[in-house]
């Protein structure tokens, strides 16, 4: 198995702009997570996904972050419009069941 | 609301001796407790996890303990090796986990 796959792996766009990143969840996993990584924040929880439904988003910082999972093998996470403190290490991981997470490599954004 | 604190924040041990990081936590419906490994420019990768029904876990030269009175529990590394180096996380929780702050573990050669 190839684990988790996240795009783009490094993303620099400028402060307005719309960005969006993609995972691609281990096969058979039922559990998505996005979190977002940061020296100040650590390691945060985003929002998760069980079946493709969202259960928890309260981790979503504002209304300009927004995820979907149209399908049990693709998930998006959408900054709109992007701002420089939205500048982090984003994680998506999977789990078969909400233990046991694997991670994907990370996107690392930087909004200037 | 839920909480994971975990301390020391940083770490330095001597090569071959043993290091203990410490975390507590605020749900008393927390079940699950793993424990991630960063590598510097890595994602974080699990390395070892416990359940609420054990209150000790061995494997190698990493074993974990859980306390769940006093909500606290621990990774203990033994024989520390250059290569232990990175960034530790803790984590606790039931349906979803929270992540400790992290502990930098640096090994002296």
């Amino acid at each position: 198995d190839a684990g988790v796959i996240q795009s783009p792996r490094h993303e620099v766009t400028e402060m307005g702009q719309e960005v969006t990143l993609r995972c691609k969840p281990i096969s058979g996993h039922d559990y998505l997570f996005w979190y977002r990584q940061t020296m100040m924040r650590g390691l945060e929880l985003l929002i998760y996904f069980n079946n493709n439904v969202p259960i928890d988003d309260s981790g979503m910082p504002e209304d300009r972050f927004s995820a979907k999972m149209p399908n049990a093998s693709f998930s998006t996470l959408k900054i709109q419009p992007s701002e420089p403190r939205d500048s982090a290490v984003y994680f998506c991981a999977s789990s078969l069941t909400s233990y046991e997470q694997y991670f994907g490599p990370g996107t690392r954004l930087t909004v200037t | 609301g839920e909480n994971v604190e975990q301390h020391p924040s940083t770490l330095s041990v001597q090569e071959g001796d043993s290091a203990v990081i410490k975390c507590t936590y605020s749900d008393s419906a927390s079940n699950y407790f793993p424990w991630y490994k960063q590598e510097l420019g890595k994602r974080p990768q699990l390395i070892i996890d416990i359940r609420s029904n054990v209150g000790e876990k061995k494997d190698q030269r990493i074993a974990v303990t859980l306390n769940k009175t006093a909500k606290h529990f621990s990774l203990h590394i033994t024989e520390t090796q250059p290569e232990d180096s990175a960034v530790y996380f803790c984590a606790g929780g039931a349906s979803k986990i929270i992540f400790g702050s992290g502990t930098r573990l640096s090994i002296r050669p």
